[in-house]
Formats: C-alpha cells, sequence, structure tokens
C-alpha cells in the first residue's frame, strides 16, 4: 500500500522563477492538502484539492496555485518565487467525508531560494 | 481563528525516563480531534496519537499517552521509556470536526533523548 510520495525531494531556485511540485496520495485517498513549514515552525496550510477543485485556502498569496488531476494526485505551482518561499513542503492526503481519519503526509520537497 | 501553542521549544529526556510535551489551543468549537505528530529529521509527519473531543478517555498508544483536559485547553503528550529513536520535532496540531477541514499547528518541540 503505498503511501504520499512527492516529487522531487530536494529543489533549488532563484528569485523570480516559478516552480512545480508534484504529490501523489495514498492509496484510496482523494484528497490533497499542501502545508509550507519554513524552518523553526509549524506547517501552515496552503490550500486543499479535490474533485478537481481549490475547495478551502489558507492565508498565501495568488502566486500559489495548485491543481488536482483526475488520478487525484496534484501539484503545487509558486510564480515569482521570493526568498521567503524557502521552505519544507508538505504533502497530505485524506478521505472527503472520512472526517474522523487523520491526514498522511508525504516526506516533503525542501525548496531552497538563493 | 484558531490557535495551537507549544510553550516548550526544546526539551530533553534522559533515556528510559518519562517526559511530557505542553500544548494548549483556543477554539470556540465543541467538536474537534487533536493529534500529536512527530517529525524526525527525515522530514516525514509521523501521526503518533489523536483524541476526539467528545471523549472523555484519554487516547493510549503502547508508550504514548495524552492528558485531554477540554475546558482548559489543554492537551499534553506523555512520552513513558524514552528511548533513542523518540528524539524528533513533535507539533500538536487540532481540527474542527467540520469537513475535511485543514489542520493547525503548533510550532514544535525539539525532543532530544540522552543515552
Amino acid at each position: 500500500d503505498a503511501g504520499v510520495t512527492q516529487s522531487p525531494t530536494h529543489l533549488i531556485k532563484t528569485r523570480g522563477q516559478q516552480v512545480t511540485l508534484r504529490c501523489s496520495p495514498k492509496s484510496g485517498h482523494d484528497t490533497v492538502s499542501w502545508y509550507q513549514q519554513a524552518l523553526g515552525q509549524g506547517p501552515q496550510f496552503i490550500f486543499q484539492y479535490y474533485e478537481e477543485e481549490e475547495r478551502q485556502r489558507g492565508n498565501f498569496p495568488d502566486r500559489f496555485s495548485g491543481h488536482q488531476f483526475p488520478n487525484y494526485s496534484s501539484e503545487l505551482n509558486v510564480n515569482a518565487l521570493l526568498l521567503g518561499d524557502s521552505a519544507l513542503y508538505l504533502c497530505a492526503s485524506s478521505l472527503m467525508g472520512e472526517r474522523n481519519q487523520p491526514q498522511h503526509f508525504g516526506d516533503g520537497t525542501r525548496l531552497s531560494i538563493l | 481563528a484558531q490557535t495551537v501553542t507549544q510553550s516548550q521549544p526544546e526539551m530533553s529526556v534522559q533515556e528510559a525516563e518519562t517526559v511530557t510535551l505542553s500544548c494548549t489551543y483556543d477554539t470556540s468549537e465543541s467538536d474537534y480531534y487533536l493529534f500529536w505528530y512527530k517529525q524526525p529529521p527525515s522530514r516525514q509527519m509521523i501521526l503518533v496519537i489523536r483524541q476526539e473531543a467528545y471523549k472523555q478517555q484519554n487516547a493510549t498508544e503502547n508508550r504514548f499517552s495524552v492528558n485531554f483536559q477540554k475546558a482548559a485547553k489543554s492537551f499534553s503528550l506523555k512520552i513513558s521509556d524514552s528511548q533513542l529513536g523518540d528524539a524528533a520535532m513533535y507539533f500538536c496540531a487540532y481540527r474542527p470536526n467540520s469537513g475535511n477541514t485543514p489542520l493547525v499547528f503548533g510550532k514544535g518541540t525539539r525532543l532530544s533523548v540522552i543515552a
């Protein structure tokens, strides 16, 4: 039973560039949530996708966008990268409607902005 | 807005001893879930234990147990017989029981285990 997988594991970009991070949910899950974890901080919710639509969004600018595909996998896109976007980006999957079940996390993508 | 506060940035414990990590939260909801996640250097967020707010009995998972005080909005984690593998960042998290809502995390506590 494959868990949540994220790619790439590590990425280095420069200011102003654009980046795409990818996530495949745990088998059987249909909902994907993205979190940003800055160094020394707890994860902060970016947005959540279900049925290929953004369902909920945290306090992040429009530079952060996403997509969900019919196979439930998801992408996180960040445009016009800033130094402050350097962080660990975590993907979590769950099954909509199963509110008593916890989210399952991937190993994250470490994004470094130079 | 819901908030989660972990007041101990760092803690240490001797191997085989017991340690308690603190967490308080603020919410106007009456039905919600609380979680403790462990994040080792490998980065993956691993669920340690969870508590449903409507259950008065404290959750227990092997060496891990919680002290859930709903009126005080307190949710502490006790690790008994600490092992070297318990060394990690520990995050307390909250989620209301209304739809598939996202987790709200505290800032974490770094636990060191001394051999």
